[in-house]
């Protein structure tokens, strides 16, 4: 499969531990995005990489989340002192151009915090 | 505010029947908008959007600036056709797209 990959595909935690996500995105698209997805909700932008370089956060996201991808390649997530709130499918998509093109999504992580 | 809004989270339609997806956005531009879909236990995955004005599996949408809607139609549903339907809007950003809540349509046999 050269679609976009993520790991975990489930992590339960306790609530006040930290968690890391992984999001390999399809290896010519140089845009990444993060995404977050609630029951009976659609998806929430969180942030965007242009190669290396993140160039949009929401400003919905708390500073307990951070996001890297440092060599323009794969990404990483990590949410510090995981709250209940924090429950949640995080959803990663890459694409060759604007996200006024074709998105293409992994099949996310479900985080479930105790 | 940029908003989307799918008034139906779940539709129930009969195989052979015809299809309506209803999605509002509220957005002061000239907004460019996407219907996705997931089908059961695969990804999300883009359909169709309006400046292709192209149909999909039979599927078409047309924007309607003065309705502010971008509705998905199909006049023949399919037992294939039930899944997850979002409508999603890119506004002021390039990056991010602003989504509905999702309709869940279903085709009866």
């Amino acid at each position: 499969d050269t679609g976009v990959s993520q790991d975990p595909r489930h992590k339960i935690t306790k609530r006040g531990q930290n968690v890391t996500f992984r999001c390999d995105p399809i290896s010519e698209h140089n845009r990444l995005y993060w995404y977050r997805q609630t029951l009976g909700q659609g998806p929430e932008f969180l942030t965007y990489f242009q190669n290396e370089a993140q160039l949009e956060k929401s400003r919905l996201l708390s500073d307990r989340f951070s996001a890297e991808r440092p060599k323009g390649s794969f990404s990483t997530l990590e949410i510090q002192r995981t709250e209940q709130g924090d429950s949640a499918m995080y959803l990663c998509a890459s694409s060759l151009k604007s996200a006024k093109e074709k998105l293409f999504f992994g099949s996310g992580t479900q985080l479930s915090v105790l | 505010a940029q908003r989307v809004t799918q008034p139906e989270k779940l539709l129930s339609v009969f195989k052979g029947a015809p299809v309506e997806l209803k999605c509002n956005y509220s957005y002061s531009g000239s907004p460019e908008l996407f219907w996705y879909v997931q089908y059961s236990r695969q990804r999300l995955q883009l359909l169709l959007r309006h400046i292709s004005r192209e149909s999909i599996k039979g599927f078409t949408a047309d924007l309607n600036k003065g309705e502010t809607s971008f509705h998905l139609k199909k006049p023949f549903a399919q037992e294939e056709d039930s899944a997850m339907y979002y409508c999603a809007l890119s506004g002021y950003s390039n990056y991010q797209l602003i989504w509905g809540a999702g309709t869940k349509l279903i085709i009866k046999p």
